[in-house]
């Protein structure tokens, strides 16, 4: 199956630790989406990138944020400081971008922050 | 901006029922749609999306939706529940630049025997 991978699954850390989640977007796309979703909520954008250039980011993504994709190909998001707050799903998803429609989502990595 | 409301976070029917999960957008252009299903601690996999061909959308596992410009609608159906359908529903909106999806809340589908 080559779909959207993310690892890990789940991180349990503890307040004030950095983290970092990895996701590889299916092979041929060129945008690679990352969205946060906590409990009773839809999925909420957080960045995108087009090849390797990081072209949007959200309000939601505060300084301790930062996400990378090198080469246009994994990516990663990492957290600095992590907050309580910080808990949720992080979904990474990849897309054709104008040569297709639309984005296939990764299982998500799952973040508790204790 | 564009924005997606799905009215009714939970939806209860009996197996073999028919579903109807509610969508509406708020776009100043023509959008793509999307209708998108998660499982507990899964990610999301498309059920259907719209594209500005024909209204009527066929998805998988006998979903399908309707656009309905008018309306501002994209609702989702199933003639008759299953079991597995139990999941929780997501509608989407994209512009036609794709470099953002809007989810809606979600509506939670319980299916019972």
């Amino acid at each position: 199956d080559t779909g959207v991978s993310q690892n890990p699954r789940h991180k349990i850390t503890k307040r004030g630790q950095n983290v970092t989640f990895r996701c590889d977007p299916i092979s041929e796309h060129n945008r690679l989406y990352w969205y946060r979703q906590t409990l009773g909520q839809g999925p909420e954008f957080l960045t995108y990138f087009q090849n390797e250039a990081q072209l949007e980011k959200s309000r939601l993504l505060s300084d301790r944020f930062s996400a990378e994709r090198p080469k246009g190909s994994f990516s990663t998001l990492e957290i600095q400081r992590t907050e309580q707050g910080d808990s949720a799903m992080y979904l990474c998803a990849s897309s054709l971008g104008m040569g297709g429609t639309e984005a296939f989502f990764g299982q998500g990595t799952r973040l508790t922050v204790v | 901006a564009q924005s997606v409301t799905q009215l009714g976070s939970h939806v209860s029917v009996s197996e073999g029922a028919l579903v109807l999960l509610r969508c509406n957008y708020s776009s100043s252009v023509p959008p793509y749609l999307f209708w998108y299903v998660q499982y507990p601690n899964q990610g999301l996999q498309l059920l259907l999306k719209y594209t500005s061909a024909a209204t009527l959308v066929k998805g998988i596992n006998g979903f399908e939706a309707e656009f309905k410009k008018s309306e501002t609608s994209f609702h989702l159906t199933k003639p008759s529940a299953h079991m597995s359908d139990a999941a929780e529903y997501f509608c989407a909106v994209s512009e036609h630049n794709f470099n953002k999806f809007y989810f809606g809340s979600g509506t939670k589908l319980n299916v019972k025997p």
